[in-house]
């Protein structure tokens, strides 16, 4: 089975920071990884697919890099509605699907 | 594009229940549906899933007690579980999968139904 490390787990930023999330599968993707934000109760949101398209809607602060086994999420300059937990995905390795274990993302 | 989640609720272990997602602004036969369910304080499993064709596929930690299916002229995708066990416990959503190439993303997800599998 494919595994899926997202890193860190974890993490503490202010308004204003730009910040990295990485996302590492332990075989080839290609490109098909996704991204997603879920805030607390609710529903995760498309952010960005195929590594690195943004999603219609989404703030170009947003923005994502990588191809193979290595992807990262980058978020220009933090702004207070983008605390939440943040999960990558494939869908290159069969059965159709993988997550990544989630990154919390807090106010410091 | 709307889909709505019905069913969940709270099951003994052993037991079955059925979730619905009703879809509109698109055809759920014309697309490729899937569960994906959330454990509380947990990440996001992929449970489910058929495809345009019919094809369907399970995690194996599901494969032998749940049902994916459809009803075209309802226009709703449905999740039979069967022999649920306390580990089921989890908010389930339906989402829609736009495909693209060889992959394909998440771009419609409904809002979740929550199931809790307790005696």
């Amino acid at each position: 089975d494919i595994q899926m490390t997202q890193s860190p787990s974890s993490l503490s930023a202010s308004v204003g920071d730009r910040v990295t999330i990485t996302c590492r599968t332990s075989q080839n993707v290609r490109t098909y990884l996704n991204w997603y934000q879920q805030k607390p109760g609710k529903a995760p949101t498309l952010l960005i697919y195929d590594a690195s398209t943004l999603q219609s809607g989404i703030p170009s602060r947003f923005s994502g890099s990588g191809s193979g086994t290595d992807f990262t999420l980058t978020i220009s300059s933090l702004q207070p509605e983008d605390f939440a937990t943040y999960y990558c995905q494939q869908s290159y390795i069969k059965p159709p699907c993988t997550f990544g274990q989630g990154t919390y993302l807090e106010i410091k | 594009v709307q889909l709505m989640e019905t069913g969940g609720g709270l099951v003994h272990p052993g037991g079955s229940l059925t979730l619905s997602c009703a879809a509109s602004g698109f055809s759920v036969s014309a697309d490729y549906m899937s569960w994906v369910r959330q454990a509380p304080g947990k990440g996001l499993e992929g449970v489910s899933f058929i495809y345009h064709d019919g094809t369907t596929y399970y995690a194996d930690s599901v494969k032998g007690r749940f049902t994916i299916s459809r009803d075209n002229s309802k226009n709703t995708l449905y999740l039979q579980m069967h022999s649920l066990r306390a580990d089921d416990t989890a908010v389930y959503y339906c989402a829609r999968a736009e495909v693209i190439g060889a992959g394909h993303f998440f771009d419609y997800w409904g809002q979740g139904t929550l199931v809790t599998v307790s005696s």
